[in-house]
This record gives structure tokens, sequence and C-alpha cells, in this order.
């Protein structure tokens, strides 16, 4: 079973601040990693899939990086705003044996924006 | 845009009953999977099937069991339930098996044993 870290657990910050949270993985036999934003009392909805070491993507406001030798991914997020609060998910693939297909997700930055 | 389709939305069971958790998803993904969410616990693979015909065992598969019926279709069974299995269900897809396409969700089954 792999171990996906997210970090911090929780994140309050005032409408437009920026931001950056954690995702750390096993840098081993590493194939993808995840990220998905979570609103409360809506299902979870992916914003990048990135599988190259310093790989970079960005959605708006919203853009992560990718170290795989180190096994981490930063999500940043400029100027929040208060629609910007939810739950942001990663989750990582590592090739090899049994794992095909499988993500292994953390347990989540709970962003909270206030106006 | 219906996207992964799950119902029932909200069931409560006793313990010992069964029920069947159903999934079905209109994007032609041949790949679908099974998750449980825990407070203080990321979502944890149950059941996946990486294409239609095939099923194999996530991180948590003791108590449950899967069926593909279709490309469309991915059944989740609780055969005797147990309070252990109180959680939220959540049903995915994603265009291809190995991890590199994203996963669409369903928006969740709240299930509560007693």
């Amino acid at each position: 079973i792999l171990n996906v870290e997210q970090s911090p657990q929780s994140l309050h910050v005032q409408e437009g601040d920026s931001t950056n949270f954690t995702c750390s993985f096993p840098s081993s036999n590493f194939y993808a990693l995840h990220w998905y934003r979570w609103e409360t009392a809506k299902s979870p909805e992916a914003l990048f899939v990135m599988t190259l070491n310093g790989d970079e993507k960005k959605k708006g406001r919203i853009s992560a990086t990718l170290n795989t030798k180190e096994g981490y991914s930063y999500l940043y997020i400029k100027g929040s705003q208060p629609e910007d609060s939810a739950t942001y998910l990663c989750a990582s693939r590592n090739a090899g044996g049994t794992s095909y297909g499988k993500l292994t997700f953390g347990q989540g930055t709970i962003l909270t924006v206030h106006p | 845009n219906a996207g992964v389709t799950q119902t029932p939305k909200f069931q409560v069971l006793k313990t010992g009953q069964s029920m069947t958790l159903q999934c079905a998803q209109d994007m032609n993904h041949n790949s679908m999977y099974w998750y449980r969410q825990d407070p203080g616990m990321g979502l944890r693979l149950i059941y996946y099937s990486a294409s239609e015909g095939t099923t194999d065992k996530g991180e948590v598969p003791n108590g449950y069991n899967v069926s593909r019926l279709n490309k469309r279709e991915f059944s989740l069974r609780l055969e005797s339930a147990a309070p252990s299995q109180t959680s939220v269900y959540f049903c995915a897809s994603s265009s291809g098996g190995g991890g590199n396409q994203p996963q669409h969700f369903g928006d969740g089954t709240r299930l509560s044993i007693l």
C-alpha cells in the first residue's frame, strides 16, 4: 500500500491571497499523479494528471508542479476566491505488480477562502 | 450531461441485510472503480474493473462483491452488511485503466448500517 501524504490538512486564507499545498508520494516506480478538487456536497472533479518529472500544468488561477525524483507535487492557487473553497485531493499511481490502474489517494487539504 | 450516475443516494440498512449499489456511466469509458470515503481517511479503492469482463480487488475488498454487467454498468454488492461498512461510496470511471487518465466520479451513496 502506497503512502500519499498531503499538507497542510487545512488552510484558511483571505480572498486575494495566493496559496499552495503539498502532496508527497513514493518516488519509486512512479507512473502518474492526479489532483482533484472536491466541493462540499459534490463529487471530486479532476484538475490535473501529471506524468513527467518537471511537468507543470495550469488551469485558470490554479497550477501544479511535479517532482518525481523526490516524490512531491505542489498545487498553487493565485488570488484565492471564496469559490475556491474545497478539499483538494492528490492521488498517485505507481507502476508494477498488481498496482495497474490503482490510485492511492491522500487525505486531502481543506481550503477555506474568507471574503 | 449525466456522466456517472449512482443509485441510491442514501440508504439505511440493518446489520446482516444485503444490498446492491448501482453505477452507470455514459462516457464509453473502459475502466470503472468503487471507492469508500470515511472520516479522516482518503478515498480507498474497494474494487475496480479495468475493462468489460474483468474485475480486480483494491485496497479494502473484504465484505464486498462486484459485477461489471456491461461496459456501462458496475455494481457493488454487500452480502451481509456490517456497521463497519457505514460509509460514503463513490463510483468512478476513466477512459483508460492505466492510471494516466482522469477519473470521473458519481455523486456518491451515503450508506448507514445500524
